[in-house]
């Protein structure tokens, strides 16, 4: 597709599961990123790819989160062992080298019970 | 860490009147960037600016940069309902990264 596709769109949860979010970037954009947004909240920076790459990690809150990009293309963010706390939108946005703008995806919905 | 603050962080406007919403950084930024996100929805984006002073414009939108870079605003005139929703900047850190402000929520009475 033309945009950023997440998947799944929604995923509930039980507290304590571990959880996989795929990002499918738009394709050449070798920039990506993974923020969290709680309701009424802006978008949390959580990490940021260059390529394959971990550019930048240090928004991830703790060792229970863990994304992956092997291929420079798409990426998957993990969450080990999740809580109640882990509830919000997972959005990932991709954008070409040299212009800086995010093409967000819809993000997936993460609810833990 | 870097902080971006937005104000207000709701604002109600008769259709028809203006609107402004202010983004201040903690520190100096080499751009800004303005998103705006439909209830539901994602951040799409509407505009980057570098230049210290830079002011551009998209119909009736206005955005600014500071002339220190440490603050920007949105000026949306005459607002209509299509405008509702809420409108974030954002930053960029020591790499690509961008944080985002707290945002400014419009909502628009017919």
């Amino acid at each position: 597709g033309a945009g950023v596709s997440q998947t799944p769109s929604n995923k509930v949860t039980e507290k304590g599961k571990y959880v996989e979010l795929r990002c499918d970037p738009i394709s050449g954009h070798t920039a990506l990123y993974w923020y969290r947004q709680s309701l009424g909240q802006g978008p949390e920076f959580l990490i940021y790819f260059q390529g394959t790459g971990a550019a930048d990690d240090s928004g991830l809150p703790n060792d229970r989160f863990f994304a992956v990009r092997p291929e420079g293309s798409v990426s998957t963010l993990k969450i080990q062992r999740t809580e109640r706390g882990d509830s919000a939108v997972y959005l990932c946005a991709s954008s070409h080298l040299y212009t800086g703008e995010l093409f967000f995806g819809e993000g997936s919905r993460l609810t833990v019970l | 860490g870097q902080q971006v603050m937005q104000i207000p962080q709701y604002q109600h406007v008769q259709e028809g009147e203006d609107f402004t919403t202010y983004c201040n950084s903690s520190t100096t930024l080499s751009n800004i960037q303005w998103y705006k996100q439909r209830p539901g929805g994602h951040p799409v984006f509407l505009i980057q600016l570098v230049k210290s002073g830079e002011v551009k414009k998209q119909k009736r939108l206005t955005f600014q940069f500071g002339e220190a870079k440490k603050n920007s605003s949105l000026h949306i005139t005459a607002t209509q309902t299509t405008d509702v929703g809420t409108y974030f900047c954002a930053g960029p850190a020591t790499g690509n990264q961008f944080y985002f402000g707290t945002g400014t929520s419009l909502t628009v009475i017919p």
